[in-house]
């Protein structure tokens, strides 16, 4: 059974510019969450997918998008970067029910010039 | 909307010593609670969570929380601490309906001194 992988591990991008960051699920996992860890705080909710449709979002601008393929992995979108953009982007898999656990990848580190 | 308050940005410790992690939650709904541990440069890894039934859960690892509901409380202990214990950890809450957003707090750096 593989676990949750991201890609790429590390970015460098310069403000106004957009970045995709992709997500596998681990298998068997209908529901992916993203989530934005920001320097010496935790992990802010941006959004979650559940059967490639949006069902719930955090407090983040409409520039963050997303998307959920058929084989439920996953796709965080940001257009015009922002220099607070930059972070730890994490993405989580779960099977979909409010007692599953979510399953961490180890994130893509975002850095915006 | 829930949130959660974790009281100690830092705490060190000696090696064998007890240590206790605290963190406090605020809802108006009923919650599930969980403490994740976040080791440097990796992602995040669940450590223990309460769901529902005993108060008390344990990790593999020797941790052990208590969910105290009259303090909105879920303080992680652990009696005697080892070096690789050192990483950040991460008290979570989340809504038992609706989606499966969860909330974190600002995380406690447990730096275990030899």
């Amino acid at each position: 059974e593989t676990g949750v992988t991201q890609s790429p591990t590390h970015l460098i991008k310069t403000r106004g510019q957009q970045v995709t960051l992709r997500c596998s699920s681990q298998s068997g996992h209908n529901t992916v969450s993203w989530y934005q860890q920001a320097l010496g705080q935790g992990p802010q909710f941006i959004f979650q997918y559940y059967r490639e449709e949006e069902n719930g979002r955090g407090n983040f601008p409409p520039r963050f998008s997303g998307l959920q393929f058929p084989n439920y992995s996953s796709e965080l979108n940001v257009n015009a970067l922002e220099l607070d953009d930059s972070a730890l982007y994490l993405c989580a898999s779960s099977l979909g029910g409010a007692t599953e656990t979510q399953y961490f990848g180890p994130g893509t580190r975002l850095l915006v010039l | 909307a829930q949130s959660v308050t974790q009281l100690d940005s830092q705490v060190p410790v000696f090696e064998e010593a007890p240590v206790e992690l605290r963190c406090n939650y605020s809802s108006s709904v009923s919650v599930y609670l969980f403490w994740y541990v976040q080791y440097p440069n990796q992602g995040l890894q669940l450590l223990l969570k309460y769901l529902s039934g005993s108060t008390l859960v344990e990790s593999i690892n020797g941790f052990e929380a208590e969910f105290n509901k009259s303090q909105t409380s879920f303080h992680l202990r652990k009696p005697s601490v080892h070096i690789s214990d050192t990483a950040e950890y991460f008290c979570a809450v989340r809504t038992s309906g609706g989606y499966q957003k969860v909330t974190f707090g600002i995380g406690t750096k447990l730096q275990v001194i030899p």
